[in-house]
């Protein structure tokens, strides 16, 4: 039973247009989401995050957006750029230990 | 220190044998995971230490696979008797001290790519 879904194993994006890429949670007691890129032959590598107590959260290009009543969140990319080209994996906490959970990651590509 | 280390990177191994993996973690982090990845799934967690001690063990990890972090600095995982189903990338992270939301971001390693025979 997957607690952290992410529906959709790719997207294409346009260079310089908005990547949107979406994530979904069963689980009431998470109480913090990441989201991770991963390059071919590397490690996940940390990008953002957001707290259950807020609803949004911004760095740069990238803004995370959290409605809890959803039970959903989406990690937003303006502009999208080339090297942003990775999978992209939703991640979530639950509020009693460190048993992070992670969704089966959406592939982005960005077309020049 | 440039990051979390992983030994070997790629390891090939045949049904039954005992293999070990290594992982250095940043060296001012305490807290330190261990993940199993397969094609077309995000990491999933297999265990986590806080310095020597390990806290958390997930239903995943069963009795042929074992962890340890003596001194709270690199950790290593060991498979027993090795089973094809064990093949996959062993991804280590860890995270920095404390309890705010730095303390959440996980840095990870390269993983080593394990496969069973």
């Amino acid at each position: 039973d997957q607690q952290v879904k992410q529906n959709s194993p790719s997207l294409s994006v346009q260079e310089g247009r908005i990547s949107i890429l979406n994530c979904d949670y069963t689980n009431s007691m998470f109480d913090y989401f990441l989201w991770y890129k991963k390059y071919p032959a590397e490690g996940p590598t940390f990008l953002i995050s957001i707290s259950s107590i807020k609803d949004k959260n911004e760095d740069g290009r990238f803004t995370v957006f959290l409605n809890k009543s959803a039970k959903h969140l989406s990690l937003h990319i303006v502009p999208s750029q080339p090297g942003d080209s990775a999978v992209y994996f939703c991640a979530a906490r639950a509020n009693y230990g460190q048993n992070f959970v992670f969704g089966p990651g959406t592939r982005l590509s960005v077309l020049p | 220190d440039t990051g979390v280390s992983q030994d070997p990177r790629h390891k090939i191994t045949k049904r039954g044998q005992n293999v070990t993996f290594r992982c250095d973690p940043i060296s001012e982090h305490n807290r330190l995971y261990w993940y199993r990845q397969t094609l077309g799934q995000g990491p999933e967690f297999l265990t986590y230490f806080q310095n020597e001690a390990q806290l958390e063990k997930s239903r995943l990890l069963s009795d042929r696979f074992s962890a340890e972090r003596p001194k709270g600095s690199f950790s290593t995982l060991e498979i027993q008797r090795t089973e094809q189903g064990d093949s996959a990338m062993y991804l280590c992270a860890s995270s920095s001290p404390g309890t705010g939301a730095t303390s959440y971001e996980q840095y990870f390693g390269p993983g080593t790519r394990l496969t069973v025979t």
